[in-house]
């Protein structure tokens, strides 16, 4: 079955860069979530989409921006890009009737120099 | 605010054994939901078990099982006849109904000894 996509796997930036993270939900799948996972720590919840609009927003800085597209991928956009940006970002998918049935993708590394 | 509390930062077992991870929260909420999630050394964030606040009946997928005790607030994990491969970290986390803003708690390293 197919799975959350996100590219690139692995992402490395020097400090004031900027840097986008983009998520291909399961097909069918309508909603988007981006949760950011620090090293040593859990993921904590950035934002989510539903058919291109922001349903719920989390701890985002306001560096980071993020959309949803009409084929439903969804891009995170980071800027100014900060040592402790390096984290491991994940993108999840569901229907917007299920958000307790989220599923992951594998997550980009992103590491800031 | 809710906050989800994993008391157990490392723990083991032996394979075969049953094991038993603690999470407790803390909300005002009547509706929500609780989860289990795997992360094994590859990273990848799996869903483990759920369960709905409003259900009483404990939920159960193979081997893996929940206590849910909703007016103390507890949501424990049992792991049955563990295997080498449910070395993990496992994050316990809630979510309110209608809010997509998942709270995990800070993990549990889980070690299954052969």
């Amino acid at each position: 079955a197919a799975g959350v996509i996100q590219s690139p796997r692995h992402l490395i930036k020097e400090k004031r860069e900027t840097a986008t993270l983009k998520c291909y939900p399961i097909p069918r799948h309508d909603t988007v979530y981006w949760y950011q996972q620090g090293p040593g720590q859990d993921p904590q919840f950035l934002i989510s989409f539903y058919e291109k609009m922001q349903s719920d927003k989390g701890s985002i800085p306001d560096r980071f921006s993020a959309q949803q597209f009409s084929d439903y991928h969804s891009e995170l956009n980071m800027s100014s890009l900060e040592l402790g940006d390096s984290a491991l970002y994940f993108c999840a998918s569901s229907l917007q009737g299920s958000p307790d049935t989220q599923y992951f993708g594998p997550g980009t590394r992103l590491t800031v120099l | 605010a809710q906050t989800v509390t994993q008391s157990q930062p490392e723990m083991s077992v032996q394979e075969a054994e049953t094991v038993t991870l603690s999470c407790t929260y803390d909300t005002s909420e009547n509706n929500y939901y609780l989860f289990w999630y795997k992360q094994p050394p590859s990273r990848q964030m799996i869903l483990v078990i759920r369960q709905e606040a409003y259900k009483q009946q404990n939920a159960t997928e193979n081997r893996f099982s929940v206590n849910f005790q909703k007016a103390a607030k507890s949501f424990s994990l049992k792991i049955s006849d563990s295997q080498l491969g449910d070395t993990a970290m496992y994050f316990c986390a809630f979510m309110k109904h209608n809010n997509n803003d998942m709270r995990f708690g800070a993990g549990t390293r889980l070690t299954v000894k052969p």
